[in-house]
C-alpha cells in the first residue's frame, strides 16, 4: 500500500517568493494535515482539511493557506516568503476507524528561504 | 492551553540498557495520545495510539502506556537501530488540533 507522497521533496526560493506544496494521502485517508517542523519550534499545527474543508487551524499567518481536492490531495501555499519560513514541511493523512485515529506522514517538502 | 513536554530532552543508552521517555500533557479532553519515531531527513513513523488511563501498547522492545498526566515509552533492551527522535503528541478533545511535543534525542552506543 502506497504511503503518504510530497512534492517536491526539496525547495530553494528567496524571499518574497511565494510557493506550493503538494500532498497526495494514502487511498482512502479523507483527512489531510500540515505541519511545519523547524530545529527551535518542533512540530507545528498548520492545518487540517477533511473532505475538502479546512476542518482546523494553527496559529500561522494568513499567507500560509491550504485547500483540498475531490480526489483528497492536497495543497499547501505560502506567500511572500520570509526567511523565517526555511523549515521541513509534513503532510499527514489519518486513518479513521471505530478504534481512533492514526496520522501517517509523508517523507516532507524541505523549503530553505533565501 | 494545551500543552505536552517531553523529557528528557536528549538520551543515550548502552546497548541493552533499558530507559523510558517520559511525555506529560495537558489537554482539554484527550481524543489520544500518539508515539512516534522520527530518524533524521524523514517524515514522523508512527508507533502507537493511547486512549485512556492505564491502557498499554507493545511492539518489539518498545512499550507504551498512559496515565491521566502523562505518558511514558518504555525501551527494553536497546539496540543502535533504536537510535531515533521520539515524539508525543495529544489529540485535542472538541478540536482535531494535534499538539506534539520537542522530542526526546535518543542514542544508543553499540
Amino acid at each position: 500500500k502506497a504511503g503518504v507522497t510530497q512534492t517536491p521533496r526539496y525547495l530553494i526560493k528567496t524571499r518574497g517568493q511565494q510557493v506550493t506544496l503538494s500532498c497526495s494521502p494514502i487511498s482512502g485517508h479523507r483527512s489531510v494535515s500540515w505541519y511545519q517542523q523547524t530545529p527551535g519550534q518542533g512540530l507545528q499545527f498548520l492545518f487540517e482539511y477533511f473532505s475538502e474543508t479546512q476542518r482546523n487551524k494553527g496559529n500561522f499567518p494568513g499567507r500560509f493557506s491550504g485547500r483540498q481536492f475531490s480526489n483528497s490531495r492536497s495543497e499547501m501555499n505560502v506567500s511572500t516568503l520570509e526567511l523565517g519560513d526555511s523549515a521541513l514541511y509534513l503532510c499527514a493523512s489519518t486513518k479513521t476507524s471505530f478504534t481512533g485515529n492514526e496520522q501517517f506522514f509523508g517523507p516532507g517538502t524541505r523549503l530553505t528561504v533565501l | 492551553e494545551d500543552q505536552v513536554t517531553q523529557s528528557p530532552e536528549a538520551l543515550r543508552l548502552q546497548e541493552g540498557e533499558s530507559s523510558s521517555l517520559n511525555c506529560s500533557y495537558t489537554v482539554s479532553g484527550l481524543r489520544g495520545l500518539f508515539w512516534y519515531r522520527q530518524d533524521p531527513g524523514k517524515g514522523p513513523e508512527f508507533l502507537f495510539t493511547l486512549y485512556s488511563a492505564g491502557e498499554e501498547k507493545e511492539k518489539e522492545r518498545l512499550k507504551a502506556t498512559l496515565t491521566k498526566k502523562e505518558s511514558f515509552l518504555h525501551i527494553t533492551a536497546p539496540k543502535p537501530e533504536d537510535s531515533a527522535t521520539y515524539l508525543c503528541a495529544v489529540q485535542a478533545g472538541g478540536t482535531y488540533k494535534y499538539i506534539f511535543g520537542t522530542g526526546t534525542r535518543l542514542k544508543v552506543l553499540a
